[in-house]
């Protein structure tokens, strides 16, 4: 049983490139987050989708976009690099359809961003 | 609004107990915990939803105080395995996202 799988692992970016980053859950669940982790600042939301077919914005979603391709997949974009997007991203599901806030989130292993 | 946690970091022996404190400016409806260890992905410890009812899960458990707008997650007789970063999570009331504080890192000592 996989769980949340995110690739690249690593990657390392040249500012001004494109990249998506590619979530896929196993566990049927109804609800996909992105979010950013950087150092002393927590987990901050970047992008999620409640149910299938729909996505809304987070806390911090200036210079991203998303695309819940199916119940399973949930892909993260970034058009135009910039060195403020070297993060830590982790992708997680949720089994309850919404926000997040009632039900536990499972995490994937997470991709390593640099950008240059 | 993002939860306040305290403290930052703490450090113990094998065997002692910890108190970890998450505090809200807003009302609440759910508190999650998770935690991390280092290059690791969050995992989920328990979830407390509006109502007041303390969790426990081993010896990890856990509190909420609606009123407070704060949970506090206690650790006891702590292992070494116990080490790591802990987040909390607040959900508020009407479809608020959830909200995560920025850690408590947690290192056990033998």
């Amino acid at each position: 049983n996989a769980g949340v799988t995110q690739t690249p692992k690593f990657q390392v970016l040249k500012t001004g490139q494109s990249m998506t980053l590619q979530c896929a859950q196993d566990m049927n669940h109804n609800s996909m987050y992105w979010y950013r982790q950087d150092p002393g600042m927590g987990l901050r939301l970047i992008y999620y989708s409640a149910s299938e077919g729909t996505t809304d914005k987070g806390e911090v979603p200036n210079g991203y976009n998303v695309s819940r391709l199916n119940k399973r997949e949930f892909s993260l974009r970034l058009e135009s690099a910039a060195p403020s997007q070297t993060s830590v991203y982790f992708c997680a599901s949720s089994p309850g359809a919404g926000t997040g806030v009632s039900s536990p989130l499972h995490f994937g292993n997470g991709t390593r961003l640099t950008v240059t | 609004q993002q939860p306040v946690q305290s403290p930052q970091a703490v450090i113990l022996r094998e065997g002692e107990d910890a108190v970890i404190n998450c505090s809200s400016s807003k009302a609440l409806y759910s508190v999650h915990w998770y935690r991390q260890k280092h290059g690791e992905a969050p995992v989920f410890l328990m979830i407390l939803l509006k109502g007041g009812e303390q969790k426990g899960h081993e010896k990890i458990s856990a509190s909420f105080n609606e009123k407070k707008q704060q949970s506090s997650l206690y650790l006891t007789a702590s292992q070494l395995s116990y080490s790591g970063t802990y987040f909390c999570g607040t959900g508020g009331i009407g479809n608020e996202k959830l909200t995560f504080g920025t850690g408590t890192r947690l290192t056990i000592i033998p």
